[in-house]
Order: C-alpha cells, then sequence, then structure tokens
C-alpha cells in the first residue's frame, strides 16, 4: 500500500512568488491535516480535512495561505505572495475516520519549502 | 495554554538503554504520542498512550502519567539506527488536534 505522498521534495521561491505543494493521502483516509515545521521550532498543525471539508483551519498563520481538497481525494496548500518567514518544512498526514477511536496519523516526508 | 517539554540533544551507546522524558501541559487531554523521526524523513508512529502505564512494544516502551504531565520513551538494546529525532505529541480532546514538542536528537555512540 503506498504511503502518503508530497510533492514537490524541495522548492526555493523568491519572496512575492507563488508556491502550491501537493499532498495525496493513503487511499481511503478521509481525515487529512496540514502541519508545518519552522527551523528550531516544532511541527505545528495547520488544518484539518475531512473528506472534500475544511474541518479545523485554525492553525493557517494568514489568508496567504489557502488549502483546498477538491474530490476529497488528494489536497493542495497554496502560499501567494510567499514571505521569508514561510520557509519550513511541510507536512501532510492522513488517517482513517477517527470517530471515537483513534487512529494514527500516517506521515508524508514533507516539503521543504525556502523562501529567499 | 500548551506547553510541551522534552531534551533538545540526548547521547547513548549502541546497545544500551535510553530514556526520553516529556513533560506536558494542555488544556485538553486524550492520549499522548511519541513519533520517530528521522532526518529528512516522516514522523514515523511509535507509540500512544491514553491512560496511565506503561506500553511495551519490542525494544521500545512508553509510560504515561496523567496527573503529573508526564510521559517518558525507553528505548532498549539501541541500535546504531536509532539515531534519530524523537517527537512527544499529544492529542486535545476537544478537537482531535495533535500538539508536538520540539523533539529530542539522540545520537548514538558505537
Amino acid at each position: 500500500e503506498a504511503g502518503v505522498t508530497q510533492f514537490p521534495s524541495h522548492s526555493v521561491i523568491e519572496k512575492g512568488q507563488t508556491v502550491t505543494l501537493r499532498c495525496d493521502p493513503i487511499s481511503g483516509h478521509d481525515n487529512l491535516y496540514w502541519y508545518r515545521r519552522v527551523m528550531g521550532k516544532e511541527i505545528k498543525f495547520l488544518l484539518h480535512f475531512v473528506k472534500e471539508s475544511k474541518q479545523d483551519e485554525s492553525g493557517m498563520p494568514n489568508n496567504r495561505f489557502l488549502a483546498e481538497r477538491t474530490g476529497g481525494t488528494y489536497s493542495t496548500l497554496k502560499v501567494q505572495p510567499a514571505e521569508l518567514e514561510d520557509s519550513g518544512v511541510y507536512f501532510c498526514a492522513s488517517s482513517q475516520d477517527t470517530g471515537l477511536a483513534y487512529f494514527e496519523q500516517y506521515f508524508g516526508p514533507g516539503t521543504r519549502l525556502t523562501v529567499t | 495554554g500548551q506547553n510541551i517539554d522534552q531534551p533538545t540533544e540526548m547521547t547513548a551507546t549502541e546497545g544500551a538503554i535510553v530514556q526520553i522524558n516529556c513533560t506536558y501541559q494542555t488544556s485538553g487531554f486524550n492520549g499522548l504520542f511519541w513519533y520517530q523521526q528521522h532526518a529528512g524523513e516522516a514522523p514515523t508512529f511509535l507509540s500512544y498512550n491514553v491512560l496511565d502505564g506503561l506500553e511495551e512494544k519490542g525494544r521500545f516502551s512508553s509510560f504515561l502519567s496523567r496527573s503529573k504531565g508526564y510521559s517518558y520513551l525507553l528505548l532498549k538494546e539501541l541500535q546504531m539506527k536509532d539515531s534519530a529525532s524523537y517527537l512527544c505529541a499529544v492529542r486535545d480532546h476537544r478537537d482531535d488536534k495533535i500538539i508536538f514538542g520540539k523533539g529530542t536528537r539522540l545520537h548514538i555512540l558505537p
């Protein structure tokens, strides 16, 4: 079974440009999460999709970030315009429907974004 | 507020035992995770504790005390491949959000 995949693995862009990150969750996983790790800091939650709906987007830093999950399959995270402080590693994770039970979140390898 | 503390770095010797501690203060609690992350790779799930006590899984064990806001990850018979960062993370019962600590970088010496 394929794991969570993310594209690209690395992206270097200039301040003010736009970047779109993609995440393909494990097939059949309704829950999709985006996280970010800024250099020297902890991994922080950005948002959570259940199928195509945004369940929780309280971690999104500002309106320069836009996440979508059309059709409830893969998701994209667009940063427009990118700022220097957006540099970091963006992780995607997916899990089965949680309900009242815990289901492990499987992480992708991350996209390392560098804004210069 | 929410705060998770764990040592920044630890060093241990191949074949030995190491204990990585984690303390947390969170407004909601519904379980504590340990993840392993090798450099440049995805965090991988190691353990999940929601009740007090010790959970053993092969060479790895995880302990939780909810009253003390404390957990540890115990690694036995250390191998060189265990060199990695170990992330302590807490699940919030209100919204299922996972809050991560900064991670402990473990160095294994031959």
